[in-house]
């Protein structure tokens, strides 16, 4: 059965760089057809996707967040990651990773939560 | 703002049958068969209970059913129980570079 985990730090300073890993376990970050995303929800708010990645390496990115966004994949760990960068207030959310299909979402990790505060 | 409209709240008793409604544009829902629902309980992750307009996955409960007329998607629960209290929100893919919408979501009350 096929799960996923995210991990990384869960404070992070303003104006620094958000980085979160997401594992694969129980299949292949590198099965084809499948996109691995980020979707994140503010406290008390709704979703909001951030952007996803082909094991190939090709992204797509939310243009609202593009300008501060990275997500790379690493097929040898079976993971892949989220790199935010300039980071507010506006940034503390609980953040998902999932496996896509195109437009939806079938698997989800449980989440995590990050706080952007001094 | 949600680039995709849902009511802030539905309500129902048990048993009976609630709709919730999601409105986009040209550009997402009503140009493609691309939207799915998801049912999300306080401190849970989402899950995914219709894709693709009208499909349900492996082990989701055929009480759940999707469709979609225009610009206007529908998630629909009949036989409404006690645990389907939750937060519903849908999505669609979008021809706009965000690729990815949401709804605003919907709080479902079990009366």
């Amino acid at each position: 059965q096929l799960q996923l985990q995210e991990s990384g730090p869960g404070l992070v300073k303003p104006s620094e760089t958000l980085s979160l890993t997401c594992t694969v376990s129980g299949g292949s970050i590198s099965s084809s057809s499948y996109y691995w995303g980020w979707i994140r929800q503010p406290p008390g708010k709704g979703l909001e996707w951030i952007g996803s990645i082909y094991y190939s390496g090709s992204t797509y990115y939310n243009p609202s967040l593009k300008s501060r966004v990275t997500i790379s994949v690493d097929t040898s760990k079976n993971q892949f990651s989220l790199k935010l960068s300039s980071v507010t207030a506006a940034d503390t959310a609980v953040y998902y990773c999932a496996r896509q299909w195109i437009q939806y979402m079938d698997v989800w990790g449980q989440g995590t939560t990050v706080t952007v505060s001094s | 703002q949600s680039a995709l409209t849902q009511p802030a709240s539905v309500s129902g008793s048990p048993g009976q049958s609630i709709t919730i409604s999601c409105t986009g544009t040209s550009s997402d829902v009503g140009g493609y068969n691309y939207v799915s629902w998801y049912q999300q309980h306080p401190g849970k992750a989402p899950k995914l209970m219709i894709y693709e307009v009208s499909n349900r996955p492996s082990g989701v409960s055929n009480r759940f059913s999707g469709s979609k007329s225009g610009n206007t998607a529908s998630l629909t629960i009949s036989g409404l129980q006690a645990e389907d209290e939750a937060d519903y929100y849908c999505s669609s893919y979008t021809s706009s570079s965000t690729w990815v919408v949401f709804g605003g979501g919907t709080k479902l009350t079990v009366l």
